[in-house]
């Protein structure tokens, strides 16, 4: 079956430094890729979207990769600052259904 | 307006109970979803309705009844719940009109329930 992953569950680091964030999948051939943010008891809220032909896509201080080689996509945190402190979920779709979310990863950035 | 509302924000029911969740949207979306998720767990899907229509059920129990008034409007009617129901319920809301496995979507904040 398709299986999403996200290596660390927790990440500390920092502030001022790059928190990169992995999330592998196997099985399956996603045409995109999604990452999400979520706070302690609140919804996610949506960041980036990557496609399977795009390498990079910033936003901000935000930075994505897709490795379709690798199944891989990274996500990077440039200039991290303690309000950047959260569970970061990356999410992609599987046939015939909507989005599935990886187990996320939470990060902490202290000062 | 972007934003996804959802009522109550808390609730707390016994396993005789029948309540209802809420949740509202006024984005022009065509997709709504709701979600379950459990603590340090991601968010699970459990029904998706698309053009106010019920698309994907995700095998769960009848206990749970979704409903779609209309296309601003989600319900889930709660009945006969088990203490393991209790999670965090998220609405969700897509464009939907791409088809929804392309959609980003928008959360609501939650509903934290809570079955004794």
């Amino acid at each position: 079956s398709q299986k999403i992953e996200q290596n660390s569950e927790a990440l500390n680091i920092q502030e001022g430094k790059t928190a990169t964030l992995t999330c592998n999948y196997t099985n399956y051939s996603p045409a995109y890729l999604q990452w999400y943010r979520q706070d302690p008891g609140r919804g996610p809220v949506f960041l980036l979207l990557i496609r399977e032909n795009e390498k990079e896509k910033r936003k901000e201080r935000l930075k994505v990769t897709f490795d379709t080689t690798l199944k891989q996509s990274l996500f990077h945190i440039t200039a991290s600052q303690p309000a950047d402190s959260a569970t970061y979920l990356c999410a992609f779709n599987q046939a015939g259904t909507a989005l599935i979310f990886g187990k996320g990863t939470t990060l902490s950035v202290s000062s | 307006d972007t934003e996804v509302t959802q009522t109550p924000k808390h609730l707390v029911m016994g396993m005789t109970n029948k309540k209802s969740l809420k949740c509202e949207q006024h984005m022009g979306h065509r997709a709504m979803y709701w979600y379950k998720q459990k603590a340090k767990k991601p968010p699970e899907l459990m029904f998706v309705y698309s053009y106010e229509k019920l698309s994907i059920n995700e095998s769960v129990p009848s206990r749970f009844s979704p409903e779609c008034p209309n296309s601003s409007l989600l319900n889930l009617h709660l009945h006969a719940l088990q203490p393991e129901d209790s999670a965090l319920y998220l609405c969700a809301s897509s464009q939907g009109t791409s088809g929804v496995v392309l959609d980003t979507q928008y959360f609501g904040p939650g509903t934290r329930l809570t079955v004794l």
